[in-house]
């Protein structure tokens, strides 16, 4: 079965920092263009960044550049999003989600992870 | 970023009525834009791609049609489970999400 689970939210003060990860199974990981996606509470969703593959290229959201940073480990399956300086208005429920395109650059999303949320708030 | 509109917000029907979805692009995206169903409390699943190509394993009563910066997302007879909240997405440029419509079971 083709899966993605997420894990590493919770509750965190404004100006800290934490780290998400994205376990990825039931397909060959490494040939795919990976993204996080966030949705704040009653809000739609949100694109936050993106990375390649092979993992050299990265995109970022205008409101997490700078501030959050997306990698990933092909031989562990898995993609992380590190993410530093939190402010009040990156509340949301996280997905990792795939491209449904191998190597087509911007695309849509066929596969999404249960999600994790992440709140901020002192 | 290139803004999405979507309408009505809201809307209400009848088991087996037609029900249809607009969509606005704030610029030309081409077909770059998808449409996905999220019930509550669950991640949203990808219905249509590239404007009008249905997604494997979803019902055929659902259809996608627009070209440029006009879409909509059709419902050609609503049943009990399609009460859902429907999101647009381009991905011509990065990636923007619509507003959502929320879709309630008369």
């Amino acid at each position: 079965e083709v899966q993605l689970v997420e894990s590493g939210g919770g509750l965190e003060q404004p100006g800290g920092s934490l780290r998400l990860s994205c376990t990825a199974s039931g397909f060959t990981f490494s040939s795919y263009e990976m993204n996080w996606v966030r949705q704040p509470p009653g809000k739609g969703p949100e694109w936050v960044s993106y990375v390649s593959s092979g993992g050299d290229i990265t995109h970022y959201a205008d409101s997490v550049k700078g501030r959050f940073t997306i990698s990933r480990d092909n031989a562990k399956n898995s993609l992380i999003l590190q993410m530093s300086s939190l402010r009040d208005e990156d509340t949301a429920v996280y997905y990792c989600v795939r491209d449904a395109t191998l190597g087509a650059g911007p695309d849509a999303f066929d596969i999404w992870g249960q999600g994790t949320m992440v709140s901020v708030s002192s | 970023d290139i803004q999405m509109t979507q309408s009505p917000s809201s809307l209400s029907a009848s088991v087996g009525d037609r029900v249809t979805i607009t969509c606005r692009a704030g610029q030309i995206i081409a077909n770059w834009l998808a449409w996905y169903q999220q019930k509550s409390g669950k991640a949203p699943k990808l219905l249509i791609y590239k404007a009008s190509s249905l997604q494997s394993g979803v019902p055929s009563r659902f259809s996608g049609s627009g070209f440029g910066t006009e879409f909509t997302l059709t419902i050609s007879s609503l049943q009990p489970d399609d009460s859902a909240t429907y999101y647009c997405q381009q991905y011509n440029s990065y990636s923007t999400f619509g507003g959502g419509t929320k879709v309630e079971i008369k």
